[in-house]
């Protein structure tokens, strides 16, 4: 079973615009952390935003929010007042409590920002 | 801070030859360093997690004798994809980590190393 689902290959979104990126995911596990990942043309990923299962308060850096709703297992990105640059590959990942600490991406999406 | 480089940043190759990819974290000790390779289009796959000093553990499904993966110090781990075959080409992305604990420790990127093998 898919771990982290992202279930918008691609989307469109004006420039000033605020804009969510979905993504849900499942796990037994009580202790997990959520991260997302930005990845431009160019390759690299950049790290975005991080969100505990234990954080009481969704997290937020600069234009970058995270709605986190642990009932339903979700943890959408929100970029607000979105610019031209945002425009790239996000990828949600999660990763597990325990011994590893490997990250499982999702499939990503596909962010164009139209002027 | 955090910064990870990656070497090189493409390589065109023959069949049959070997390639060498490094990973170097440039303003932290990394113990644990990622290998990934990604297609396309699609998303990371892990290969292998490396820890410094100790062999490195492979994924399901990837062979350990094709990509050969060397953690010889706590800035540098190399990848190196012996008799490359043209469905190796790839985009091969390492990551690093400072492994101080919790879970919210980030995993840091670098720019990543596309092989295209002919």
């Amino acid at each position: 079973a898919q771990k982290i689902t992202q279930t918008q290959p691609g989307m469109f979104v004006q420039e000033k615009e605020a804009v969510t990126l979905d993504c849900t995911y499942d796990t037994s596990d009580p202790s997990y952390g959520l991260f997302w990942y930005k990845q431009p043309s160019s390759g690299e990923m950049i790290f975005l935003i991080y969100q505990g299962s234990y954080d009481q308060q969704n997290a937020t850096e600069g234009r970058y929010s995270l709605n986190f709703q642990k009932a339903r297992k979700s943890a959408n990105l929100v970029i607000s007042a979105s610019q031209l640059g945002d425009s790239a590959m996000y990828f949600c990942a999660m990763r597990e409590g325990g011994a590893t600490n490997k990250l499982i991406f999702g499939t990503g999406t596909l962010l164009a920002v139209q002027p | 801070g955090a910064v990870v480089s990656q070497h090189p940043s493409w390589v065109i190759c023959k069949s049959g030859t070997s390639v060498k990819i490094e990973c170097r974290s440039l303003d932290f000790q990394a113990t644990t360093m990622f290998w990934y390779r990604q297609f396309p289009k699609q998303s990371l796959m892990l290969m292998a997690t490396s820890n410094e000093g100790s062999k490195a553990t492979y994924e399901q499904g990837v062979e350990k004798d094709k990509f050969l993966i060397n953690h010889a110090s706590l800035t540098l781990s190399t990848l190196t994809v012996t008799s490359a075959h043209p469905e190796d080409s790839s985009f091969y992305i390492c990551s690093a980590s400072q492994d101080t604990g919790g879970l919210q420790e980030t995993q840091y990127f670098g720019p990543g190393t596309r092989l295209l093998v002919l």
